[in-house]
């Protein structure tokens, strides 16, 4: 059972350069989530998607794009880097309201 | 803005002492939550809270939600080095969005 499983781990970007964060679950959760983890900064939440089909804005969403294209995948995407996208994304599925959040391991990403 | 503050931010401390994080808003949230997080992977769930002075205990972690459900703290006693990582509480406005905390990173001196 893989859990919540992210690609790529690392990547390092030029700015203006573009790319998808690929994410997948296979635990049959409905609620998927991009968040992203800065120094002293916590998890903030960028997209979410309560279900298949709908996606919504979180606490910082400029500069990203969603796509829930099935139940299981969640995917983000950057359509033209900046360095203060420079951080740690995670993704998270979550089963039921009030339940866990499972993580995945997360993506480095580096904007120069 | 970040609706959820932690302190303090780092605590280093010798094994087998005691010792309090707190997570403080101003808003009330529906359920509260705390996560351990190691390096290099994605946070865990220790708990979730979700009455007004609720309290849980996960072995030697005491978890109490506030009264309000605007706080929660959480105290370990007898600190170990396994401990040691980056704890966030996450607040629950609502059924699907969660926000976290700035985290509280713990380190166990052996």
């Amino acid at each position: 059972n893989a859990g919540v499983t992210q690609t790529p781990k690392f990547q390092v970007l030029k700015t203006g350069q573009s790319m998808t964060l690929q994410c997948a679950q296979d635990m049959n959760h409905n609620s998927m989530y991009w968040y992203r983890q800065d120094p002293g900064m916590g998890l903030r939440l960028i997209y979410y998607s309560a279900s298949e089909g709908t996606t919504d804005k979180g606490e910082v969403p400029n500069g990203y794009n969603v796509s829930r294209l099935n139940k299981r995948e969640f995917s983000l995407r950057l359509e033209s880097a900046a360095p203060s996208q420079t951080s740690v994304y995670f993704c998270a599925s979550k089963g039921r309201p009030g339940g866990a959040l499972h993580f995945g391991n997360g993506t480095r990403l580096t904007v120069t | 803005t970040q609706l959820l503050e932690q302190s303090p931010q780092f605590l280093s401390i010798q094994e087998g002492e005691n010792l309090t994080v707190y997570c403080n808003s101003s808003s009330v949230f529906s359920s509260l939550q705390w996560y351990r997080q190691e390096p290099g992977e994605g946070p865990v769930l220790l708990v979730t809270v979700v009455t007004g002075g609720e309290v849980k205990k996960l072995k030697r972690l005491t978890f109490q939600f506030g009264d309000a459900r605007k706080d929660s703290s959480l105290h370990i006693t007898a600190a170990q080095p396994g401990d040691t990582g980056l704890y966030l509480c996450a607040g629950a406005i609502g059924n699907e969005k969660l926000t976290f905390g700035t985290g509280t990173r713990l380190t166990i001196i052996p």
